[in-house]
């Protein structure tokens, strides 16, 4: 069985300050994992993915992610967050063989001014 | 432009009285699925479908049916909604692994 935590439930940031939301997963085979974000009022929207390669992976609006297998985790990272980020971030997770897309609980992601 | 349409985007109903959520994609996609949202719980999949005429149940079925008979369509029924399902619904359509493309949602509340 898969399953995705997400240890924070709300990050409060000042703006232009540094940001990582945290990511950890299991799962008993290999793994395909996405963090998604949702704006107010919106869908989810991909932010980026990990397939295969490299374990650094970079994405829209200067976010990135490290995809960490000794560790099963796949935390999402900002050098310097804007106003605009206030929005709600979901790490999901593939396991490869299954088709179900599973979601964390979300991380309330809140940048002050 | 490649989307994923849910209609409505806002509906109240009362208990017991049938619904339906539609969901259509135009991107030829294999692979969709429906998702509730709730306060601290995240998304969590209803039903989910792998091609036309193929469904299976996710992790909160009951109380929903779905149906896939055209590709490009796959709605979300309420056969006699109660209150515990009012929430934020999300379809959302992908080929294989790739990314998934969600609709707008519907939040959804039953009276």
């Amino acid at each position: 069985a898969q399953s995705v935590t997400q240890l924070d439930s709300q990050v409060p940031v000042f703006e232009e300050a540094p940001v990582e939301l945290r990511c950890n997963y299991s799962s008993s085979v290999s793994v395909y994992l996405f963090w998604y974000v949702q704006y107010p009022n919106q869908g989810l929207q991909l932010l980026l993915k990990y397939l295969s390669g490299s374990t650094l992976v970079k994405g829209i609006n200067g976010f990135e992610a490290e995809f960490n297998k000794s560790q099963t985790s796949f935390h999402l990272r900002k050098p310097s967050v804007h106003i605009s980020d206030t929005a709600e971030y979901f790490c999901a997770v593939i396991s490869t063989g299954a088709n179900n897309l599973f979601f964390g609980t979300g991380t309330r992601l809140t940048v002050i001014p | 432009e490649a989307q994923v349409t849910q209609n409505p985007r806002y509906l109240i109903t009362v208990t017991g009285k049938k619904l339906t959520v539609t969901c259509s994609q135009n991107m030829n996609h294999e692979y969709m699925s429906w998702y509730r949202q709730d306060p601290g719980l995240g998304l969590r999949q209803i039903y989910y479908s792998m091609n036309v005429e193929v469904t299976d149940k996710g992790d909160v079925p009951e109380g929903y049916k779905v149906s896939r008979k055209e590709k490009r369509n796959f709605p979300l029924i309420l056969e006699s909604p109660s209150p515990n399902q009012t929430s934020l619904y999300f379809c959302a359509s992908r080929r294989g692994v790739t990314e998934a493309f969600f609709g707008q949602g519907t939040r959804l509340t039953v009276v």
